[in-house]
């Protein structure tokens, strides 16, 4: 079946630093990837659609320049979240699309933790 | 502008019983629903869907009603199982791919 591994599962960073999370299709091609931000006990918000060799495509209120997204290769997208502040807080979930199936594969998640 | 809603964030069912979830949506271009199960502190995991030309898909216990005209889809799990107990997303896609997610309904299946 499709799998979706993102990495790290966890992590904590001191506040002004970046951090770097990587989301991988390791079964599948996947020219869409998304990226989603859960804060406890709320929804998933979309924050934002990464697309294979091309820019990613952000929801409204989320800052690109914060969250810099690559996707330069059709397994692998990932998330940077550039000066981290407490507030970035939260556990950050991909998403990979599958066209043969039209189907949507998660990532396990991962929990950032600014301090 | 919340577009896909979960009105009941906690559901609390007797083992072996029916679990009902439900969703509703008030985008008229979503053509595709989805219900995931999920953990804390993990990823969603896919359950079942249903296009939109369709209004019942089963697979299993798990089966998903869709009333197009009440914009309106449910959940039901049947018999419900200890195992069960977790948070349920219902999420919908209008054609551009992403998905847009309700708030949740945390299932809890009692002994």
């Amino acid at each position: 079946g499709a799998v979706v591994s993102q990495h790290p599962s966890w992590v904590i960073c001191k506040s002004g630093t970046s951090v770097k999370i990587e989301c991988r299709s390791l079964d599948f091609q996947a020219t869409t990837m998304f990226w989603y931000r859960q804060f406890p006990k709320q929804s998933l918000m979309l924050m934002a659609t990464s697309n294979e060799g091309s820019k990613a495509t952000y929801e409204q209120g989320v800052e690109k320049d914060k969250f810099l997204i690559n996707h330069a290769s059709l397994t692998l997208s990932t998330l940077t979240v550039t000066s981290a502040h407490p507030e970035d807080s939260s556990f950050y979930i991909c998403s990979a699309y599958r066209t043969d199936s039209y189907g949507y594969t998660f990532g396990s998640g991962t929990r950032l933790t600014v301090v | 502008d919340q577009q896909v809603k979960q009105n009941s964030p906690s559901l609390s069912v007797q083992e072996g019983r029916i679990s009902i979830l439900n969703c509703d949506y008030t985008n008229s271009m979503f053509d595709y629903f989805l219900w995931y199960k999920k953990y804390p502190a993990e990823g969603p995991t896919f359950l079942i869907s249903i296009s939109s030309i369709k209004d019942k898909n089963e697979d299993g216990r798990f089966t998903v009603f869709l009333n197009k005209s009440a914009k309106h889809l449910s959940l039901h799990i049947v018999p419900s199982q200890p195992g069960d107990s977790a948070v349920y997303f219902c999420a919908a896609s209008g054609g551009a791919q992403k998905l847009v997610f309700g708030q949740g309904t945390r299932l809890t299946i009692n002994p």
